[in-house]
């Protein structure tokens, strides 16, 4: 069965330091990709997504996040973090082939940014 | 821009009681995804829907049972309420096309609270 992991539950930066989230994935073949994030009590906003191509993606709020296949790995990055920035994030990984797009979520990383 | 619209936003019910969530997708959109976050999870996929018809299913209680009507919005019924139940859910929408991957929209959920 597919899953998403997130090995880090809790992660504290200082404003202005780099960030890098970590998410692997086990999967038969090279699922779709997605960071979302999610501010206390609000919904899910997407970040980025990989579906093809560049392995490196940008997505909005200064992120992007690379896709290694040798290593089943999509880490997310921000070479400088905002005290906005302080949310949940969720990797998360649909399958390629349709007939069903679920997002299988991985369990989140808690983002705290200390000023 | 529209975005997805989940009512109730919040709801209150007792244990045994019986909840509806409804769903209303952004307009062109016919596919709705039901997803449950319980306090400090990673969301799990419920089911979806995709021209009214049940598309796919995942971990979603026999007590519960969802539809999609002819206007695309989508309820979420939810029956003999039990305090596990007590969580956020989401729905999401994506426009159709189900041989590919679409985006998914996510509306700000609706949390459940059973006492």
């Amino acid at each position: 069965a597919q899953s998403v992991t997130q090995p880090d539950i809790h992660i504290t930066v200082s404003e202005g330091a780099s960030l890098e989230l970590r998410c692997n994935y086990s999967y038969g073949a090279t699922p779709y990709l997605f960071w979302y994030v999610q501010s206390p009590g609000q919904g899910l906003q997407l970040l980025l997504k990989y579906f093809s191509g560049d392995t490196l993606v940008q997505g909005i709020k200064g992120f992007e996040a690379e896709f290694k296949r040798s290593q089943s790995s999509f880490n997310l990055r921000k070479p400088s973090v905002h005290w906005s920035d302080a949310a949940e994030y969720f990797c998360a990984v649909a399958r390629r082939g349709g007939g069903g797009n679920k997002l299988t979520f991985g369990t989140g990383t808690q983002l705290k940014v200390e000023l | 821009a529209a975005g997805v619209i989940q009512s109730p936003r919040h709801l209150i019910k007792e244990k045994r009681e019986t909840a509806t969530l409804k769903c209303y997708p952004i307009p062109r959109h016919d596919t709705v995804y039901w997803y449950q976050q319980g306090p400090g999870q990673d969301p799990q996929f419920l089911i979806s829907f995709y021209e009214k018809m049940q598309s796919d299913k995942g971990s979603i209680p026999d007590r519960f049972s969802a539809q999609q009507f002819s206007d695309y919005h989508s309820e979420l019924n939810m029956s003999s309420l039990e305090l596990g139940d007590s969580a956020l859910y989401f729905c999401a929408s994506s426009p159709g096309s189900f041989s590919s991957y679409n985006e998914q929209f996510f509306g700000p959920g609706t949390r459940l609270t059973v006492l």
